[in-house]
């Protein structure tokens, strides 16, 4: 089974640039999150889908990030304009449905961003 | 909301040694509890789980027990190796949302 893909895995761009991620969640996975994931710190959840429906976006700061699951596959999260504080991994993951207790939630390896 | 704490690190051990990684939570409801790990160079995958009360989850000889009365879910190994390496994430679902600790790296030394 092809787990969750992200791509690019490393970016580099300088500060008010624009840049976009993008994840290909696992087949038939419902639930898909976006995490921002700073040195040191656990990950922090900025938007999560139920199939193309946002479920949790309160942590992402709307003014410069969006995101969006077009037909409840494909994800992508842009970030305009890129701040030095946005250097982070951008973790996707997804589940089959995160309501039934248990349900385990799958990693791709993240697009590390440097904004210098 | 819900949070999760975890004890600070880094950690750092002798091959054999035991191992007990503290985490705590606060949740509204009854919720899910899981470690995951993240290996050197690797994603974020899961260790083990549990999803009520007394559960104990278990997985590649950790354990950790769903004490709903300490609200905790400590992560033990009774001898660790130096492939167990890596940085550790409790991690919670309640009301549908996974929240994570702030992670502790473990350094196992031969």
């Amino acid at each position: 089974e092809a787990g969750v893909a992200q791509s690019p895995r490393y970016k580099i761009i300088e500060k008010r640039q624009s840049v976009a991620f993008w994840c290909n969640p696992i087949s038939g996975h419902a639930t898909l999150y976006w995490y921002q994931q700073i040195l040191g710190q656990g990950p922090k959840l900025l938007i999560q889908f139920q199939n193309n429906g946002v479920v949790d976006d309160s942590q992402l700061p709307k003014d410069r990030f969006s995101a969006e699951r077009l037909k409840g596959v494909d994800s992508t999260l842009k970030i305009q304009p890129a701040k030095l504080e946005d250097s982070a991994v951008y973790l996707c993951a997804s589940s089959l449905v995160q309501t039934a207790p248990g349900a385990e939630a799958f990693f791709g390896q993240g697009t590390r961003l440097t904004v210098v | 909301g819900n949070s999760v704490t975890q004890m600070e690190g880094p950690v750092t051990l002798s091959e054999e040694a035991f191992l007990t990684i503290n985490c705590t939570y606060t949740a509204t409801g009854y919720p899910s509890l899981f470690w995951y790990v993240q290996y050197p160079g690797e994603g974020l995958q899961l260790l083990l789980k549990a999803t009520k009360a007394d559960d104990k989850g278990s997985n590649k000889g950790f354990e950790a027990t769903y004490r709903k009365e300490t609200t905790s879910f400590h992560l033990e190994k009774g001898s660790v190796q130096v492939s167990d390496s890596a940085v550790y994430f409790c991690a919670l679902v309640a009301n549908s949302k996974l929240t994570f600790g702030k992670g502790i790296t473990l350094s196992v030394r031969p």
